[in-house]
């Protein structure tokens, strides 16, 4: 099984800063390898898929990197609707796993 | 695209249970599907996928043996049969699409909240 171990588990971020989050990978998964925000209440939401491509009506703030098997997402500038918690999820080898999430918080 | 579960309810353990999930605003038959869980307070799970044809299935190893996932395309519905319940099975379900390029999952529905207590 592909484990998936994301740092740091909260992060605490004022509006308008920039949060960097990281995913790794415990084996290769190329770049099959999706982000997603998950607000309470609320069905999850694919950001980026293919470790930097966005989805459909994600805002540019959103960014997605990949250096071999550790990955990151950025949100450049933090606005009050993402606060949120984050995944990453690999898709690249049964059983697809997701890591154990990131929670991004008000400073 | 809409998904909508169903079937989610307070059983007891070794118990069974079915979920489903009612598609609409896309062709069915062209997505693979997912079942995708949350435990109170924990992240999110992958449980089981099926193929577009609905030939291949897949299920993580915490649920194999127990869990079946199936499909009726004629009907846009995907289901998920439960048996032999366990408390660790308590979790919102969540049915997905699975994205036609590369798998990740691109649509998802509001969830339906399956408790496994005596």
């Amino acid at each position: 099984e592909t484990v998936m171990t994301q740092s740091p588990a909260t992060l605490s971020v004022s509006p308008g800063e920039r949060a960097t989050l990281s995913c790794g990978a415990s084996q290769s998964v190329v770049s099959n390898l999706a982000w997603y925000q998950k607000k309470p209440g609320q069905a999850p939401r694919l950001l980026i898929y293919g470790a930097s491509t966005r989805a459909t009506g994600v805002p540019v703030r959103f960014s997605g990197s990949r250096s071999g098997t550790e990955f990151t997402l950025t949100i450049s500038s933090l606005q009050s609707e993402d606060f949120a918690v984050y995944y990453c999820q690999q898709y690249n080898r049964w059983p697809w796993t997701f890591g154990q999430g990131t929670k991004v918080e008000i400073k | 695209v809409q998904l909508l579960e169903s079937g989610g309810a307070l059983v007891q353990p070794g118990g069974s249970l079915r979920l489903s999930c009612a598609a609409s605003g896309f062709t069915f038959s062209d997505y693979a599907m997912s079942w995708v869980r949350q435990a109170p307070g924990k992240g999110l799970e992958w449980v089981s996928t099926i193929s577009a044809s609905g030939g291949n299935t897949y299920h993580a190893d915490s649920v194999k043996g127990r869990f079946t996932i199936s499909r009726d395309n004629s009907q846009n519905s995907l289901s998920l049969q439960m048996k032999s319940l366990r408390a660790e099975d308590t979790a919102l379900y969540y049915c997905a699409r699975v994205a036609l390029i590369l798998g990740q999952f691109d649509n998802w529905g509001l969830g339906t909240l399956v408790t496994v207590s005596s």
